[in-house]
């Protein structure tokens, strides 16, 4: 079955700096990735998706990349704010398949 | 419209005991998902469900759980003899067109469950 390793497990980042999260699959016949983000005691939310026929997808201050031959996935988040600090999740294997999450920490 | 609800939104139970939760998703969406999230943990997939094809059982951990689906309405999923490993939140999502789709999944509010 499929397998999602996503780090680190916890990220701090100065207000205003950028944050990566990265995740890598195993099976190579998932075509879908989404990022979901979970603040304390809510449910997670869809927040950007990639489909396995682009590299790159961009909404404002987040985006995702892809590499399919190395089987990795990344978010990336811009001119952080407070409002980011959350727990942010990956998924593969069409979305079934979650990491274990980051802790995203914006300092002021 | 309405979003996706689950009721109890709490439920504490004995050790033993069998433990019935709700999902109701949101109206027209095919697909639904059941998920277990422990304490500081990730999403675990435990079934899915779209249309009227056979669920996806792979993720169930045990006999002990089991899920059932009307058409596409309401599904209820089902803990018997429950284990206090079973403690978690249990998320419901629901999609319009499931995976073929690759749409997105929208979360309820989730179930606490602790076994004690």
């Amino acid at each position: 079955g499929e397998n999602v390793e996503q780090h680190p497990s916890t990220l701090s980042v100065q207000e205003g700096d950028s944050a990566v999260i990265k995740c890598t699959y195993s099976d190579s016949a998932s075509n879908y990735f989404p990022w979901y983000k979970q603040e304390l005691g809510k449910r997670p939310q869809l927040i950007i998706d990639i489909r396995s026929n682009v590299g790159e997808k961009k909404d404002q201050r987040i985006a995702v990349t892809l590499n399919k031959t190395a089987k990795h996935f990344s978010l990336h988040i811009t001119e952080t704010q407070p409002e980011d600090s959350a727990v942010y999740f990956c998924a593969a294997r069409d979305g079934l398949t979650f990491g274990k999450g980051t802790h995203l920490i914006i300092q002021p | 419209g309405a979003g996706v609800s689950q009721s109890p939104s709490n439920k504490v139970t004995e050790k033993g005991k069998d433990v019935e939760l709700r999902c109701d998703p949101i109206s027209g969406h095919t697909a639904l998902y059941w998920y277990r999230q422990r304490l500081g943990q990730g999403l675990e997939f435990l079934i899915y469900f779209q249309g009227n094809s056979a669920p996806d059982k792979s993720g169930l951990p045990s006999d002990r759980f089991s899920a059932e689906r009307t058409g596409e309405s309401v599904s209820t999923l089902t803990i018997q003899r429950t284990q206090q490993e079973d403690s978690a939140v249990y998320l419901c999502a629901s999609s319009l067109q499931g995976l073929a789709g690759e749409d997105t999944q929208y979360f309820g509010p989730g179930t606490r469950l602790t076994v004690l």
